[in-house]
């Protein structure tokens, strides 16, 4: 089984400056990772995702994360935040052979204020 | 588009009264699944089903109740016997493991 850590709840910054949002997961097997969106009132997006291969991904909006295997992190970046990047944010990890739920963090807001 | 329709996007309830949240994808997914969401506890698992005609208990199956008669169409009911049923819950569907695609979601507010 596998179990997702998102340590902060809530994080404020200021536009322009950079992020993180902190994730740790525990898991027995191997692991896919992943990073969700929540804007008020909507579904989860797909944000980005750690399959295999390079274990630094990017996505389209500037966002990036990086699988440490070692620390067991999957740590989401942005080195400018802007205004409309205000959302919650969810990691979540499922095994990486055959039929895998995704198990969910707790969520990280991310409040951005000019 | 390829997507996930959940209706409706409000849902009251009374007490002692089942309702049933609609969901649909196009996106030929094999497996479906339904969270609960509640504020600062993440996503928790319903049920969920990987072939028609099957479907698990997750994590909180308790007072709710599931079919997958087709592919495309997983719709949820919440009992009675649910507790405390207000929540946001979310439809999501999937072609391999993990990479979720999700609808927009139901609020559903017992009065």
């Amino acid at each position: 089984a596998q179990s997702v850590t998102q340590l902060d709840s809530q994080v404020p910054v200021f536009e322009e400056a950079p992020v993180e949002l902190r994730c740790n997961y525990s898991s027995s097997v191997s692991v896919y990772l992943f990073w969700y969106v929540q804007y008020p009132n909507q579904g989860l997006q797909l944000l980005l995702k750690y399959l295999s291969g390079s274990t630094l991904v990017e996505s389209i909006n500037g966002f990036e994360a990086e699988f440490n295997k070692s620390q067991t992190s999957f740590h989401l970046r942005k080195p400018s935040v802007h205004i409309s990047d205000t959302a919650e944010y969810f990691c979540a990890v499922s095994g990486d052979t055959g039929f895998q739920k995704l198990v969910f963090g707790t969520g990280t807001r991310l409040l951005v204020s000019p | 588009d390829g997507g996930i329709t959940q209706s409706p996007k409000y849902l009251f309830r009374k007490e002692g009264q089942n309702v049933t949240l609609s969901c649909e994808q196009n996106l030929n997914h094999d497996a479906m699944y339904w969270y609960r969401q509640d504020p600062g506890q993440g996503l928790r698992l319903i049920y969920y089903s990987q072939i028609v005609n099957d479907f698990q208990k997750g994590d909180i199956a308790e007072g709710y109740s599931v079919s997958r008669e087709k592919k495309e169409s997983f719709p949820l009911t919440v009992t009675s016997a649910q507790k405390n049923p207000t929540a946001f819950y979310l439809c999501a569907s999937s072609s391999t493991s993990g990479v979720g695609t999700f609808g927009s979601g139901t609020r559903l507010t017992v009065v």
